[in-house]
């Protein structure tokens, strides 16, 4: 399996853009999640889905951003419009089941800039 | 609530020496501990895991014993090489689909 899949890799907008970051799971992987990496506030777990329905976003940070998982193998996290404070790396993960002993598999990362 | 505190870095070694990074936690219940690596420009990995009490997760040279009654999950290595230098996350799984994540500790070896 080529893991879980994420583009863009990089991405550069401006201040007011909206941006969209795409994730691939691992196929037959029930679980997807989006986190976010800073310095200042290290790894935040954003939302998750399970059989692609939201289950918590407590950790969404506000009404600017958004996720979407329309089918078992792609999900959309959208921030509009975005701001600097948005700039950090994006990780999404998946995982086959639910449970305590269950490993979370993350993608490469979207690095975002919002100039 | 559940949390994870780790040793702040960056931990600084010569190639060869012994690794602790320490990690306690606070939860309810019976959680799973894991230690998650993240190379540089790369995601977090799965390096080893314990799920009960006294289990001891290994991979790759590193160890970590799951201690109930220190509540800590500490990562040790007895020789690092250079290719170790990466961001080690502690991290635990309780009840929920959740896993709650330390803030990271750098590690730096070098030759």
């Amino acid at each position: 399996d080529a893991g879980v899949i994420q583009s863009p890799r990089h991405e550069v907008t401006e201040m007011g853009q909206e941006v969209t970051l795409r994730c691939k799971p691992i196929s037959g992987h029930d679980y997807l999640f989006w986190y976010r990496q800073t310095m200042m506030r290290g790894l935040e777990l954003l939302i998750y889905f399970n059989n692609n329905v939201p289950i918590d976003d407590s950790g969404m940070p506000e009404d600017r951003f958004s996720a979407k998982m329309p089918n078992a193998s792609f999900s959309t996290l959208k921030i509009q419009p975005s701001e600097p404070r948005d700039s950090a790396v994006y990780f999404c993960a998946s995982s086959p089941y639910a449970g305590t002993e269950a490993e979370q598999f993350f993608g490469p990362g979207t690095r975002l800039t919002v100039l | 609530g559940n949390s994870v505190t780790q040793m702040e870095g960056p931990v600084t070694l010569s190639e060869e020496a012994f690794l602790t990074i320490n990690c306690t936690y606070t939860a309810t219940g019976y959680p799973s501990l894991f230690w998650y690596v993240q190379y540089p420009g790369e995601g977090l990995q799965l390096l080893l895991k314990a799920t009960k009490a006294d289990d001891k997760g290994s991979n790759k040279g590193f160890e970590a014993t799951y201690r109930k009654e220190t509540t800590s999950f500490h990562l040790e290595k007895g020789s690092v090489q250079v290719s170790d230098s990466a961001v080690y996350f502690c991290a635990l799984s309780d009840n929920t689909d959740k896993l709650i994540f330390g803030t990271g500790t750098r590690l730096q070896v070098f030759p």
